[in-house]
């Protein structure tokens, strides 16, 4: 088993939907959770992040992480055409640098 | 400078040959990553510079593959007598001291290597 389990299916929405993302890991040992958002042909850039459980908010973009379930989210609103890129969920016990990676989902917004 | 600079951009080389990769993180960051991402996988950690030494370079996957990084700045990548496996994007990224990765990686655009 993995440490980060990421379903890889695109997705494709309408311009306006929510889009929710997901990942479950398997080391308790994490604390510091992360989403990345990578464009076509480009790095990878954070976009939020949260220690231990709880959620985040930031503009159109929620995190949530329950770490009773090792479970955590990303919710996009109002989804527009310049979200259309790989998000890649990322992870990291605390004080170690090595992020585990999710193989990321590609997403589609259509206008 | 402003942002992690790589290059080569796309390095396209022959079974059997040498490369190397080069990483300038942005100035003032002590930590340096090294990551690879394979067509349709998650990015796979290679090793980590903190200052000029590598505490973890568990994820090296051969002893083809090694890094340094000089001057607590550049690091370079080098991958010897490339495989068809080692095509891959490969991601360098730098931050700010050690620790908690919370201050986020500044990722540089990659190395987008095929080896044919």
């Amino acid at each position: 088993q993995k440490e980060v389990e990421q379903d890889p299916g695109p997705l494709s929405v309408p311009e306006g939907a929510i889009v929710s993302l997901n990942c479950t890991y398997s080391n308790s040992a994490f604390q510091y959770f992360m989403w990345y958002r990578q464009y076509s042909r480009k790095g990878p850039e954070l976009l939020m992040y949260t220690y231990s459980s709880g959620n985040k908010e930031d503009g159109r973009f929620t995190a949530q992480v329950d770490k009773s379930s090792k479970y955590i989210s990303l919710f996009i609103r109002d989804s527009q055409p310049s979200d259309s890129a790989t998000y890649l969920c990322a992870m990291s016990p605390y004080g170690n640098n090595r992020l585990a990676f999710g193989k990321g989902n590609q997403v589609v917004v259509i206008p | 400078g402003a942002g992690v600079s790589q290059s080569p951009s796309n390095k396209v080389t022959e079974k059997g040959k040498d490369v190397e990769l080069r990483c300038d993180p942005i100035s003032g960051h002590t930590a340096l990553y090294w990551y690879r991402q394979r067509l349709g996988q998650g990015l796979e950690f290679l090793i980590y510079f903190q200052g000029n030494s590598a505490p973890d370079k568990s994820g090296l996957p051969s002893d083809r593959f090694s890094a340094e990084r000089t001057g607590e700045s550049v690091s370079t990548l080098t991958i010897q007598r490339t495989q068809q496996e080692d095509s891959a994007v490969y991601l360098c990224a730098s931050s700010f001291g050690q620790g908690a990765p919370n201050y986020g990686y500044t990722f540089g655009s990659g190395t987008r290597l095929t080896v044919v």
